[in-house]
């Protein structure tokens, strides 16, 4: 069936170092990758996302890569802030599916 | 632009009511979809809406159902609860679903007593 595996399930680091947050699905024809960011008592908010026709994007801070061949993809946040500290989900879905499957998410703790 | 709006946000209900949430999506997003999420199975969806028809539905019960309205506000309906129905349920919204950016709500926080 379909699953996104995510790893590690928590993740500290120090304030100015990177983190990186790694996705593996199930499903060979998922082709859109969003990845949200979840903070205590909110609601989760689309951070980034990739479609199966690139390798790699960047915004800032925060880059996702994407392998089909191995069928992962992961979420890279460099020079981390205290505000970066939350739990972050990857997500995969495929044409004409209509839903999100979602990793058991990554709780981020970076340290001042 | 106001975001994706649910109510309400909080709800304490015992087991066998039923209780129903609402949603309003982005003005113009005509996709709705809805998500559970527990703290032991994290986020699973639960079905996603489209000009009133519903695309796809999760591995939940009947006792969960769901409609949207021509104006894509949705509505989902949980009866006869049970204690492990508690958890947040959120809502999202996109422009036509499929693969396309989702925006979530801030949910609705239910517990069963």
């Amino acid at each position: 069936g379909e699953n996104v595996e995510q790893h590690p399930s928590t993740l500290s680091v120090q304030e100015g170092d990177s983190a990186v947050i790694k996705c593996t699905y199930s499903d060979s024809a998922s082709n859109y990758f969003p990845w949200y960011k979840q903070e205590l008592g909110k609601r989760p908010q689309l951070i980034i996302d990739i479609r199966s026709n690139v390798g790699e994007k960047k915004d800032q801070r925060i880059a996702v890569t994407l392998n089909k061949t191995a069928k992962h993809f992961s979420l890279h946040i460099t020079e981390t802030q205290p505000e970066d500290s939350a739990v972050y989900f990857c997500a995969a879905s495929r044409d004409s599916s209509y839903k999100l499957i979602f990793g058991s998410g990554t709780r981020l703790l970076v340290r001042p | 632009k106001a975001g994706v709006t649910q109510t309400p946000r909080y709800l304490i209900k015992t087991r066998g009511q039923q209780v129903t949430l609402s949603c309003s999506p982005i003005s113009g997003h005509r996709s709705v979809s809805w998500y559970q999420q527990t703290p032991g199975q994290g986020l699973q969806f639960l079905f996603e809406y489209f000009s009133e028809t519903q695309r796809n539905k999760g591995n939940f019960p009947g006792r969960f159902s769901g409609r949207q309205f021509s104006n894509s506000r949705s509505e989902m309906n949980v009866s006869t609860l049970e204690l492990g129905d508690s958890a947040l349920y959120l809502c999202a919204s996109s422009l036509f679903g499929g693969n396309q950016p989702q925006h979530f709500g801030d949910g609705t926080r239910l517990s069963i007593l």
